[in-house]
């Protein structure tokens, strides 16, 4: 157990529904991370917040993505209108910040759309 | 563009050592990490490099070479529980985005 925490850890949906997942970092961490992974792959960077400030989001990010980070603690991921091709296992990640590079992954949320 | 490439998979004997390369090729570069996954699980952090040469910590040795594009992974004494897919991860300029490639998936045997 990092100390990131991430809800829920597995859900299902149908094709055209929304979704939110929650990612709580460790407490003092001001770097948090959004990852997406499918079966055989190495995670695939989504976005990343500095505090509350959103500061690089994949082009992959399509508009159907979108997350926030409120009051630079913890964040949420939503997908609207979810497609089959969104089913993957979702990282969130943690870092200290500063000169501290090292991340810190949760559990992860699996979503699977049907 | 980006690009980063390791071997897809690779076996290994139980007390051996094994190398696990990485190349890559990226529009800015500002570290190297590797990191260990189980299968099922969340990856684990091992080693950050931004300065050339290698660096030791314990069983685990990581080498960097920015001219080259090139970093390995050096595994000693491997043990059964070695066995997990290990990613290498580049750090792009300017901020904190970080590239995963594939990872290699390393299987132990006795």
């Amino acid at each position: 157990d990092t100390g990131v925490s991430q809800d829920p850890r597995h859900k299902i949906t149908k094709r055209g529904q929304n979704v939110t997942f929650r990612c709580d970092p460790i407490s003092e961490h001001n770097r948090l991370y959004w990852y997406r992974q499918t079966l055989g792959q190495g995670p695939e960077f989504l976005t990343y917040f500095q505090n509350e400030a959103q500061l690089e989001k994949s082009r992959l990010l399509s508009d159907r993505f979108s997350a926030e980070r409120p009051k630079g603690s913890f964040s949420t991921l939503e997908i609207q209108r979810t497609e089959q091709g969104d089913s993957a296992m979702y990282l969130c990640a943690s870092s200290l910040g500063g000169m501290s590079y090292e991340q810190y992954f949760g559990p992860g949320t699996r979503l699977t759309v049907t | 563009g980006q690009n980063i490439d390791q071997p897809t998979e690779m076996t290994a004997t139980e007390g051996a050592i094994v190398q696990i390369n990485c190349t890559y090729q990226t529009s800015g570069f500002n570290g190297l990490f590797w990191y260990q996954q189980h299968a099922g699980e969340a990856p684990t952090f091992l080693s950050y490099n931004v300065l050339d040469g290698l660096e030791e910590k314990g069983r685990f040795s990581s080498f960097l070479s920015r001219s080259k594009g090139y970093s390995y992974l050096l595994l000693k004494e491997l043990q059964m529980k070695d066995s997990a897919s290990y990613l290498c991860a580049v750090r792009k300029d300017g901020g904190f985005k970080t590239i995963f490639g594939a990872g290699t998936r390393l299987f132990v045997k006795a």
